[in-house]
């Protein structure tokens, strides 16, 4: 009984495609997040939505684009992909938004040749 | 704005040797403070936390205090094993609302038997 699963777990593509990675929570939890986690492990947040609503979005790229259908689901959509989108990206979740108790998936690993 | 520092790594120790890892940060106001930590090929799990001056935050032989004159949290355990080799990671949680984690860079720890 994964918390939080994300999938795939790898991807690997070629620059300038676009491509989606999913995320589920079983926790009940009402807020979900996106990192990103690079080469250095260096780990900043990306979105949080709340209840299916965007509460965090921070200087990303328009090509990165999240959606939460509802509150157990957080996917996030890449556009135009680039080599410096390479990295470790992982889902999270918590109770609510004011909780950092955060419950964070496995991650999944994007390279873009 | 808000800021965590940790000391650099990777750090190396043998078995049941002591441990510190330094954490300060910067912040507004009465911060909460977190340890994660993240074992190889996972991602990241809460390890112990501290929401106000002078609590100490304990899991799996790990302590920290929070210290508000010297802003700092670090890290200690007594007697370290192989199977605490992981990425820690300090984290900070405003209180004022923003509702997001602010992360360190992570120090890398290998014990060695």
């Amino acid at each position: 009984d994964t918390a939080v699963s994300q999938t795939p777990k790898y991807l690997v593509t070629q620059m300038g495609n676009d491509k989606s990675i999913k995320c589920e929570q079983n926790l009940g939890h009402d807020t979900m997040y996106w990192y990103k986690q690079d080469s250095k492990k260096f780990l900043k947040i990306m979105f949080s939505y709340n209840n299916k609503e965007l509460i965090i979005n921070e200087t990303v790229p328009n090509r990165f684009s999240p959606k939460s259908p509802d509150k157990a689901h957080l996917n996030l959509h890449i556009n135009s992909l680039e080599l410096g989108d390479s990295a470790v990206y992982f889902c999270a979740s918590s109770q609510q938004a004011a909780s950092y108790e955060q419950y964070f998936g496995p991650g999944t690993r994007l390279t873009v040749t | 704005g808000n800021s965590v520092t940790q000391m650099e790594g990777p750090v190396t120790l043998s078995e049941e040797a002591f441990l510190t890892i330094n954490c300060t940060y910067t912040a507004t106001g009465y911060p909460s403070l977190f340890w994660y930590v993240q074992y190889p090929g996972e991602g990241l799990q809460l390890l112990l936390k501290a929401t106000k001056a002078d609590d100490k935050g304990s899991n799996k032989g790990f302590e920290a205090t929070y210290r508000k004159e010297t802003t700092s949290f670090h890290l200690e355990k007594g007697s370290v094993q192989v199977s605490d080799s992981a990425v820690y990671f300090c984290a900070l949680g405003s209180n004022f609302g923003n509702e997001k984690l602010t992360f360190g860079t992570g120090t890398r720890l290998t014990i060695i038997p």
